[in-house]
């Protein structure tokens, strides 16, 4: 059973776009929900976080859509440039520092 | 400050074979945990530890083995390698006011 699942598997964007990427999540007790970026040959890093208080946070050119009623959540990549292809990677957990559970990642692309 | 390392950064191993993975953080995290990532299958939890002398398993538990017998360490055993194991291994640290710390990981290719 998968508790987080996330789309598009892959994306291409054009240099100076926005990009979209969705997550839906099945457990109501999740009140956790970050974002991490991974380079090649990297481990995953933490880019924005959101808890369920906010509809949306906003850091630089990334942001995260929260929708609490549809169990969905989103990151929008405005301005898109080539240094941002990566896979991206959407996670939710709840309190009490439980282990983050893990979308299957959507590899991001930008072309020039 | 060198945050998680994880060693070995690359091995081949035989069906059969046993090896370790160490993971080592220096940010006196209490939370340390081993993930595995393939294509298309994202980053799934093997087991996790919430502190020194504790382990639990994750979502994929089955043919590994962990310790954490010190806090900064967190080791990962196959005790007979499989080739569903060739995989990349993901440690990773936290505590209750940071998130989560990925290492570099580990490319473990088993034939």
């Amino acid at each position: 059973q998968q508790q987080v699942k996330q789309s598009p598997q892959s994306l291409i964007v054009q240099k100076g776009g926005i990009s979209i990427i969705n997550c839906a999540y099945e457990n109501t007790a999740f009140d956790y929900f970050p974002w991490y970026q991974q380079f090649p040959g990297k481990g995953p890093a933490l880019l924005i976080a959101i808890r369920p208080d906010v509809s949306e946070k906003k850091e630089g050119r990334f942001t995260i859509s929260f929708n609490k009623s549809a169990k969905q959540f989103s990151l929008h990549i405005m301005d898109s440039q080539p240094g941002d292809s990566a896979t991206y990677f959407c996670a939710a957990s709840y309190s009490g520092n439980t282990p983050l559970v893990f979308g299957k990642g959507t590899r991001l692309s930008v072309i020039a | 400050n060198a945050g998680v390392t994880q060693t070995p950064k690359f091995r081949v191993l035989k069906t059969g074979q046993s090896m370790t993975l160490l993971c080592a953080q220096d940010m006196n995290h209490e939370y340390m945990y081993w993930y595995r990532q393939d294509p298309g299958m994202g980053l799934r939890l093997i087991h996790y530890s919430v502190g020194e002398g504790t382990t639990a398993k994750g979502e994929v538990p089955d043919g590994y083995n962990v310790s954490r017998l010190k806090k900064q360490n967190f080791l990962l055993g196959l005790e007979s390698a499989a080739p569903s194991q060739t995989s990349v291994y993901f440690c990773a640290s936290s505590d209750s006011n940071s998130p989560l710390h990925f290492g570099n990981g580990t490319r473990l290719t088993v034939t």
